[in-house]
């Protein structure tokens, strides 16, 4: 079946400890997403690429950065992860246009120490 | 400013009691409008698309409609096991030409048998 694998599902890090969260997916859509989760909120937009054009939320962190190889892997990397940082993280896609919603993959919860 | 919210924030039912989860929405150049689905811990699982004011979507006990201001997800004789939150977010057009997604804070639906 088509789908967006996140891994880890479970990742535990040390305070100022760097760590890369990876996306892959198997539906050939053309717009990757990283969304960032806290408890009882809505999904926040990190970024987002558009093919291979990276698109920044004005307001994402600096210590946040990503990655998009090809067109089915997309990386998020967290340069120094601090305490606000620990989160469920989503990554999504879709086709590009307005053709349909995101699907989304299962989520990393990120733990930091 | 684009913006999307969700009401009731909570929701309590008996097994089989009907209710309806609202969704208004400010955005210009809206795109479409999509229901998700969150299991605790997991990521959202897409519900519905819809483009158009008066368009109407079903699936199972669930039904969403679409106004030029909000949408409402219909629950009929909802069970338990549709107890989850449940997320609505909108496709925007951008300036440069991309698409943006705003997600509300969702609606936590809890049934009872």
């Amino acid at each position: 079946d088509a789908m967006v694998i996140q891994n880890p599902r479970y990742q535990v890090t040390q305070f100022g400890k760097p760590v890369t969260l990876s996306c892959s997916q198997t539906l050939n859509h053309n717009v990757m997403y990283w969304y960032q989760q806290k408890s009882s909120q809505a999904p926040k937009l990190l970024f987002h690429y558009y093919d291979k054009d990276f698109n920044n939320e004005a307001d994402t962190p600096d210590n946040f950065q990503s990655r998009r190889p090809n067109t089915s892997f997309c990386f998020l990397d967290i340069r120094s992860p601090g305490l606000g940082d620990a989160a469920m993280y989503l990554c999504a896609t879709s086709r590009g246009g307005p053709a349909g919603g995101q699907f989304f993959g299962p989520g990393t919860r990120l733990t930091v120490l | 400013e684009d913006q999307v919210t969700q009401s009731p924030e909570a929701l309590r039912l008996q097994e089989g009691e009907s209710s309806s989860l609202n969704c208004s929405y400010t955005v210009s150049g809206l795109r479409g409008l999509f229901w998700y689905r969150q299991d605790p811990g997991k990521g959202p699982e897409f519900l519905f698309t819809l483009y158009s004011a008066g368009e109407e979507k079903e699936k199972e006990r669930l039904k969403a409609t679409l106004t030029k201001k909000e949408s409402f997800l219909h629950i009929t004789a909802p069970k338990p096991e549709d107890s989850a939150t449940y997320l609505c977010a909108v496709q925007a057009g951008t300036t440069s030409g991309t698409y943006k997604y705003f997600f509300g804070t969702g609606t936590r639906l809890k049934v009872l048998a």
